[in-house]
Order: structure tokens, then C-alpha cells, then sequence
């Protein structure tokens, strides 16, 4: 069983819509929570980050954590065709170990996003 | 946000020669630096961590004979893809992080696309 579970989509939604993207993960000592966006050959850009269970509202997206249910989400409201992009979770067990492997980003698969006009 | 920049973004090379990707962050000093892997329709793949001065600590699976790294200044990384064959061909990314900063951010390059023929 992978780590990190994500539904690589394509997901096409209409402009305006509002979009839901999940993460499902095995590992229960993940603490911290990220979302990236991709755009095609491009390196990923943070969106959003979480510490911990709970929700986190950054404009027009929200990020929530659910850890005893294993499961992150990230929802864009009003999206616009320039949402359209493959968006990236990524979690890890610490901020910051010096020499150790805790603080390694594990990613899933990442979403394919397509917003149209 | 921080900036990290990678160069070549893009190289096409014959099957047995060696290839170096330079990454370096324009902005800050990263102690620690990532180098990732990733395959079409896959996510990112973490190959290596660097940290300035010390020797790369490769994942499973990773040959630190083919892929040197060198991490030789607090803004500089090099992956070099030593006797590159086909199966080499791929979309590498570094990271850097800054130790300054009280969270696990991790900033991305562009990205370089490797095809070897």
C-alpha cells in the first residue's frame, strides 16, 4: 500500500464550480500537510499548508485535515480556467530533522485539473 | 517567496554520457537540498537529500554511483547523471530549504527535462 493515495483524475469542471481534491494517507505519524500546484513543466508552487487537524482558508481555497480518518482535502471556490493545473499533497512527520528522514515530503500523484470557460 | 532556479531546463543527450543539473536558490541560503525524479502521470519521487558540506543520503533504490550530488555552497546543488541511458529520461526537480524559516517549506525549481536518446 502506497503512502499517499490521490485520484490522479483528469477532473474537468466548469468556471465558477467548486472543486474538491482528496488525499488519503497510511501513515499516522504525518503531522504536516501541503498542497502544490503544477502547472505542466514547471516545478510545484505551494498553496496551502496545515499543521495538524483543521481547516485553513487562504483566499478561495480551503484546506482540511481530518487525521483520524487519514484524509486531506483541498476545495477551490469560483475556480477560473487559471486554476487549471495538476495539484500536488504532500505531507511529512516533522518540520525540521536536521541528517533525518522525518522531515522528507511524501506526494502523491497528483490531480489533473481543468477548468473550462 | 524564495526563488530556486535550475539550469539547464531542458537536455537531450546520447545514451552513455553524463549530464549535470545545476540547482541553486537566488535568494537564501539553503542548507538542505532536495532533488526529486518524477515520471509522467507519477508523482515526485525523492531521490536524494543534500546538506551543505556533507555527503548526499540516497532512498532506496537510488544509485549514488549514477547520480553524484554535490552540495559544495549554501546556494548551490549539482546532480550529475553519470552513463545517462533511456531509462534516465525524466522530469528532475530540486528544493531547497531554508533553515531560517520555522516551517518545513520546502521551495522548488523550474524543473529539467531529461531526454536521453
Amino acid at each position: 500500500q502506497k503512502e499517499v493515495e490521490q485520484d490522479p483524475g483528469p477532473l474537468s469542471v466548469p468556471e465558477g464550480a467548486i472543486v474538491s481534491l482528496n488525499c488519503t494517507y497510511s501513515n499516522s505519524a504525518f503531522q504536516y500537510f501541503m498542497w502544490y500546484r503544477q502547472y505542466s513543466r514547471k516545478g510545484p508552487e505551494l498553496l496551502m499548508y496545515t499543521y495538524s487537524s483543521g481547516n485553513k482558508e487562504d483566499g478561495r481555497f480551503t484546506a482540511q485535515v481530518d487525521k483520524s480518518s487519514k484524509y486531506i482535502s483541498l476545495f477551490i471556490r469560483d475556480s477560473q480556467p487559471s486554476d487549471s493545473a495538476t495539484y500536488l499533497c504532500a505531507m511529512s512527520e516533522a518540520y525540521m530533522n536536521y541528517g533525518g528522514s522525518q522531515g522528507n515530503l511524501i506526494f502523491g500523484k497528483g490531480t489533473k485539473l481543468s477548468v473550462k470557460p | 517567496g524564495a526563488v530556486v532556479s535550475q539550469h539547464p531546463s531542458w537536455v537531450i543527450c546520447k545514451s552513455g554520457t553524463s549530464v549535470k543539473i545545476e540547482c541553486r536558490s537566488l535568494d537564501f541560503q539553503a542548507t538542505t537540498m532536495f532533488w526529486y525524479r518524477q515520471f509522467p502521470k507519477q508523482s515526485l519521487m525523492l531521490m536524494a537529500t543534500s546538506n551543505e558540506g556533507s555527503k548526499a543520503t540516497y532512498e532506496q533504490g537510488v544509485e549514488k554511483d549514477k547520480f553524484l550530488i554535490n552540495h559544495a555552497s549554501l546556494t548551490l546543488s549539482t546532480l550529475t547523471v553519470t552513463s545517462a541511458h533511456p531509462e534516465d529520461s525524466s522530469f528532475y526537480i530540486c528544493s531547497a530549504r531554508d533553515w531560517a524559516l520555522e516551517d518545513n517549506e520546502q521551495f522548488f525549481g523550474p524543473g529539467t527535462r531529461l531526454t536521453v536518446l
